[in-house]
Formats: C-alpha cells, sequence, structure tokens
C-alpha cells in the first residue's frame, strides 16, 4: 500500500520554465490537496479537489493551475516559474462527506528556482 | 480574516514532563480540529481528530481539548520523550467546505 506519491522528490528549475508536479494516491479517497510549505509559514493550501473533475482555490494560487484527471491523480502545474515559487509542495488525500477523516501526505517535492 | 495561531515557533521541555501546546483561531467556525506530527525532510502524520460536540480526546500519552466558545485546542503529551521532538501542527477542517486549513506549527523538543 503505497499510500500518497509525489514526483519529482527534488527539481531545480530556471525563471520563466515550466513544470507538473505529480501526485497519485491509491486510497480510494476523494478529496486531493496541494499545499506549500515555506520556513515559518506552515502549510499554505495552493488549490483543492473535493471530488474527481472539481477544483478550488485556496489561500495562494496565484501562478499554479491543477488538473484532477481521475480519481486518484492530483497534478499541479507551474507555467512560468518564479523565484518565490521555491518551496516545498505536498500533496494530500483524504474523505470528505460524510464525515471527514485525516489527510494524509507525500513525502513532498522539494523546489528550487534560480 | 480567518486566522489559526499556535502558540510559540518553538518549546523547550525536560523529558518526563508534559508539553502543552496551544492552537487559537478566529474568525472560523471548524465542525473538527486536528493534529500532526511534522519531521525533519517528511510530509506531516495524522495523530488525532477531535469534533466540534467534544470537549477532549485521548490516545495514549496524548490528549486534546476543543473549546468552541474560546475558540481554542490544547494539545498535551505526557511523560514526554526526546523521539517526541517534531514540529506539531493544528488544523482547522470547516467539514463540508472540504478546506484543511493548518497553523504554522510548534517545534518542540524534549530535553534528555
Amino acid at each position: 500500500n503505497a499510500g500518497v506519491t509525489q514526483t519529482p522528490k527534488f527539481q531545480v528549475l530556471k525563471t520563466g520554465q515550466s513544470m507538473t508536479l505529480q501526485c497519485a494516491q491509491d486510497m480510494n479517497h476523494n478529496s486531493m490537496y496541494w499545499y506549500r510549505q515555506d520556513p515559518g509559514m506552515g502549510l499554505r493550501l495552493i488549490y483543492y479537489s473535493a471530488s474527481e473533475g472539481t477544483t478550488d482555490k485556496g489561500e495562494v494560487p496565484n501562478g499554479y493551475n491543477v488538473s484532477r484527471l481521475n480519481k486518484r491523480e492530483f497534478s499541479l502545474r507551474l507555467e512560468s516559474a518564479a523565484p518565490s515559487q521555491t518551496s516545498v509542495y505536498f500533496c494530500a488525500s483524504r474523505t470528505t462527506g460524510r464525515g471527514n477523516t485525516e489527510a494524509f501526505f507525500g513525502q513532498g517535492t522539494r523546489l528550487t528556482v534560480v | 480574516s480567518q486566522k489559526i495561531e499556535q502558540n510559540s515557533e518553538a518549546l523547550n521541555i525536560q523529558e518526563g514532563k508534559t508539553a502543552t501546546l496551544t492552537c487559537n483561531y478566529t474568525n472560523y467556525s471548524p465542525a473538527y480540529l486536528q493534529w500532526y506530527r511534522q519531521d525533519p525532510g517528511r510530509g506531516p502524520v495524522f495523530l488525532l481528530l477531535i469534533r466540534e460536540n467534544e470537549k477532549e480526546k485521548r490516545k495514549e500519552r496524548l490528549k486534546v481539548t476543543f473549546d468552541t466558545t474560546l475558540k481554542q485546542s490544547l494539545f498535551h503529551i505526557t511523560a514526554s520523550q526526546p523521539a517526541d521532538s517534531a514540529t506539531y501542527l493544528c488544523a482547522l477542517d470547516a467539514g463540508s467546505a472540504r478546506q484543511l486549513t493548518f497553523g504554522s506549527g510548534t517545534q518542540l523538543t524534549v530535553l534528555p
């Protein structure tokens, strides 16, 4: 049982380059999330998806796009990377609806934009 | 605007003592409140969930309280051990909105 898998684990981008962070879960969860974590800032929600085919903005969505490809996969895209997007990105999933449950997190993607 | 505050960025205590971490929130009406542990270089790991109609929840050496009038949750680790050293995050769950919003965390160090 893999849980939540994120790829890649590390990435260095040049300013202006684009990339997609991949996330997949094998727990049949309906809700999936993308967070970024910066020193002293905690986890800030970028986007989330409450079900396949729906996505909603979180606290810091600017500069990002997401796709809920199917129930298992939720990707995060940076179209034109900026140094301010240097951060650690976490994907999470959980069951919501009739009683919400705890979130399960991936191992994170450490992104550096130079 | 909604705000979640955890009492301090860092907390040091002696082994064997009880650690108490605080999570305060404003302009928010969570249906649930959750606590997570995060070790360096790893993703957060779930510890406990408490519902708005529950006052207290326990799990082994952990205890969480939830006061919706004070808009505060307290997280206690009794008989603390150096292995309990980590960052602890509280998270507010509005229920139907599906969002899960985190505080900035408290870094706990248990000194031997």
